[in-house]
């Protein structure tokens, strides 16, 4: 199973640029890298997905270096209500019909004033 | 609003019985999910179904059960809850099972069994 490791817990401030890096090791050539924003009492919301370089929409940038082992999600200029936890997730490949997808544990985003 | 709908909201079981979460997508999605969600754990994927009428195992399957018979409905069941299975489940669509497919999550079933 393709496992993926992000740090615990990120602290910043408003207006700063927040980046978290996923490890993802073992992803398969076919698997997209997505990401997901997560508020207490909610379901996750997509942000991001990308699979190879660079992508921008208007909340987040991703970027994936060559080797796709690892992607680092960058949140331009925080804000206070950007405090949630951010989940970054790969597929697992096990056959072709057969596709298993795993979060990793998250990482809490914590934006002070 | 379109979207995924998990009923109930809450629960308090007593452990032994059995229980069946609902979920509901009017987004015609292929693939649904099911996760629970553990403090520390993040999300763990417990049965997936890529298409009506076939379903497969995630991570931790032990314990529960899916059916898909349509493509609107992805139930999820404890045939007899233990404590163990306390949590916050999460129901989840997609248009199909790839992985370039992001996922549309509803707002959970907050299960204590007792």
């Amino acid at each position: 199973l393709a496992k993926t490791t992000q740090p615990i817990s990120m602290d910043s401030y408003e207006g700063q640029e927040v980046n978290i890096t996923c490890s993802h090791n073992n992803i398969a050539t076919n698997d997209y890298i997505t990401w997901y924003q997560q508020f207490p009492s909610q379901g996750p919301r997509f942000i991001i997905q990308g699979y190879k370089t660079k992508v921008t929409n208007e909340v987040a940038s991703l970027f994936i270096p060559a080797d796709r082992k690892s992607s680092t999600l960058s949140l331009p200029r925080v804000s206070l209500s950007d405090t949630a936890v951010y989940y970054c997730l790969v597929g697992d490949k096990r056959s072709s019909n057969d596709y298993k997808l795993s979060f990793g544990a998250g990482t809490t985003v914590t934006v002070r004033a | 609003i379109a979207g995924i709908t998990q009923a109930p909201t809450s629960q308090i079981l007593a452990a032994g019985r059995r229980m069946t979460l609902r979920c509901t997508q009017d987004m015609r999605h292929n693939a649904m999910y099911w996760y629970r969600q553990d403090l520390g754990l993040g999300l763990r994927l417990i049965h997936y179904s890529n298409t009506a009428g076939t379903t497969g195992k995630g991570e931790v399957p032990d314990g529960y059960s899916v059916s898909r018979a349509n493509t609107d409905d992805f139930p999820l069941t404890l045939a007899s809850a233990v404590p163990s299975q306390t949590s916050v489940y999460f129901c989840a669509s997609s248009e199909t099972g790839n992985s370039n497919q992001p996922q549309h999550f509803g707002d959970g079933t907050r299960l204590s069994i007792l």
